[in-house]
């Protein structure tokens, strides 16, 4: 059973370009959420997405933006790249079921991440 | 809003010996979880141990366990019989119960740096 997988591992863009990443979820889960990880910090909540919307969202500005596709695949996508965008970015997963989009007490299951410099 | 902080930058520890990491939080919520999760250099993100804020029983996880203490708001996680591979990043992480409204996201620290020596 593959758990949750991030694709790709590792990319470099420049200042200015837009940049697409990719998460499946591990089998059986409906829920995805992305962070986004600085060197040396903790993970912050980017969004959270359950039946193809966005359910919740931190302190993120427009540009970034995200999809979830029926096999409860998901995108995140960063336009107008910043050098401060510089970052592991995180995709986590979860089965919610009925539990309405949020909570519930299923276990969250992270993927290895995917590295992203901005020059 | 939430915060979680984690005081100790970088701990180290002997091979079989004990350790302990700090977590205190900041909440108004009467029900929450709290989560230790490791991070070694391969990047993925596990969960050690989790607290429904309810229960005044702490959880414990074989060699993991918390000192969780509810009005102080402190979380901590103990590691009893230190192996080489405990050594990783430790985050301690908060999150509003279904109770409260509900939520997925995580609130985490900064992390701890945990090193374990042979």
């Amino acid at each position: 059973d593959a758990g949750v997988t991030q694709s790709p591992t590792h990319l470099i863009k420049t200042r200015g370009q837009q940049v697409t990443l990719r998460c499946s979820p591990k089998s059986g889960h409906d829920t995805v959420s992305w962070y986004q990880q600085a060197l040396g910090q903790g993970p912050q909540f980017i969004f959270q997405y359950y039946e193809e919307e966005e359910r919740q969202r931190g302190n993120f500005p427009d540009r970034f933006s995200g999809h979830q596709f029926p096999n409860y695949s998901s995108e995140l996508n960063v336009n107008a790249l910043l050098l401060g965008d510089s970052a592991l970015y995180l995709c986590a997963s979860k089965q919610l079921g009925t539990s309405g989009g949020r909570g519930g007490t299923g276990e969250l299951f992270f993927g290895e991440g995917s590295r992203l410099t901005v020059l | 809003a939430q915060t979680v902080t984690q005081s100790q930058p970088e701990m180290s520890v002997q091979e079989a010996e004990t350790v302990t990491l700090s977590c205190t939080y900041d909440t108004s919520e009467s029900d929450y979880y709290l989560f230790w999760y490791k991070q070694p250099p391969s990047r993925q993100m596990i969960l050690v141990i989790r607290q429904e804020a309810y229960k005044q029983q702490n959880a414990t996880e074989n060699r993991f366990s918390v000192n969780f203490q509810k009005a102080a708001k402190s979380f901590s996680l103990k590691i009893s019989d230190s192996q080489l591979g405990d050594a990783a990043m430790y985050f301690c992480a908060y999150r509003t119960s279904e109770t409260q409204g509900g939520s997925e996201k995580l609130v985490f620290g900064k992390g701890t740096k945990l090193t374990v020596n042979p």
